[in-house]
């Protein structure tokens, strides 16, 4: 059974702090990697994808994969209170089974002003 | 139209009724997935189009649900004979290129089962 496991939380931070979600998958062959990001009451959005071993970053977000230890992280630099929501780690699989793509269940982030 | 597109947004029906929910991608995507959230969960994967391929099923959770995509384009997600355990919000989410991960959802239907 290939899973993605995240921490449920509620992980609460203060304004202007640094968020860090964390993400760990089953499936070594996994190749790529996505953060999306869901508002109370709305649909999923990709926010983040990353593909090879180190750090991406655009705007206060930073994905970091590490293969080797099959964990992706995201960084939410500077945290606002507007970044409260659900972030939803996905990876791709492979394999052709369930589109390709397993979803953890979720990580509640909190910033508190 | 420029994102997904999902009807109705909310529906209640009785135990026991067929409900139909539509499901219209962005152009142009080839992909599309149906998944289901209840309250407070994760998501749950439904079932796969890709193209003219047949669709992975694995995920439907019981024979009372189908679905079909026509024409490579609109889904219909239906559900038969309806039972409580079915109120959740069922969402559709299409990509451009197929198995790459990077998807765009709609809003959602929401389903309450009385």
């Amino acid at each position: 059974q290939k899973e993605v496991e995240q921490n449920s939380g509620p992980l609460s931070v203060p304004e202007g702090a640094i968020a860090s979600l964390n993400c760990t998958y089953s499936d070594r062959g996994s190749q790529s990697f996505f953060w999306y990001r869901q508002y109370s009451g709305k649909s999923p959005e990709l926010i983040m994808s990353i593909y090879s071993n180190g750090d991406k970053e655009d705007g206060r977000f930073t994905a970091q994969l590490n293969k080797a230890s099959q964990y992706v992280s995201l960084l939410i630099r500077d945290s606002q209170p507007s970044d409260s929501a659900t972030y939803l780690c996905a990876v791709n699989i492979g394999g052709g089974s369930q589109g390709n793509l397993i979803f953890g269940k979720g990580t509640k982030l909190s910033v508190k002003p | 139209g420029a994102g997904v597109s999902q009807s109705p947004s909310n529906k209640v029906t009785e135990k026991g009724k067929d409900v139909e929910l539509r499901c219209d991608p962005i152009s142009g995507h080839t992909a599309l997935y149906w998944y289901r959230q209840s309250l407070g969960q994760g998501l749950e994967f439904l079932i796969y189009f890709q193209g003219n391929s047949a669709p992975d099923k694995s995920g439907l959770p019981s024979d009372r649900f189908s679905a079909e995509r026509t024409g490579g384009s609109v889904s219909t997600l239906t559900i038969q004979r309806t039972q409580q355990e079915d109120s959740a919000v069922y969402l559709c989410a299409s990509s451009l290129v197929s198995l790459t991960g990077e998807l765009f959802f709609g809003e959602g239907s929401r389903l309450t089962v009385l």
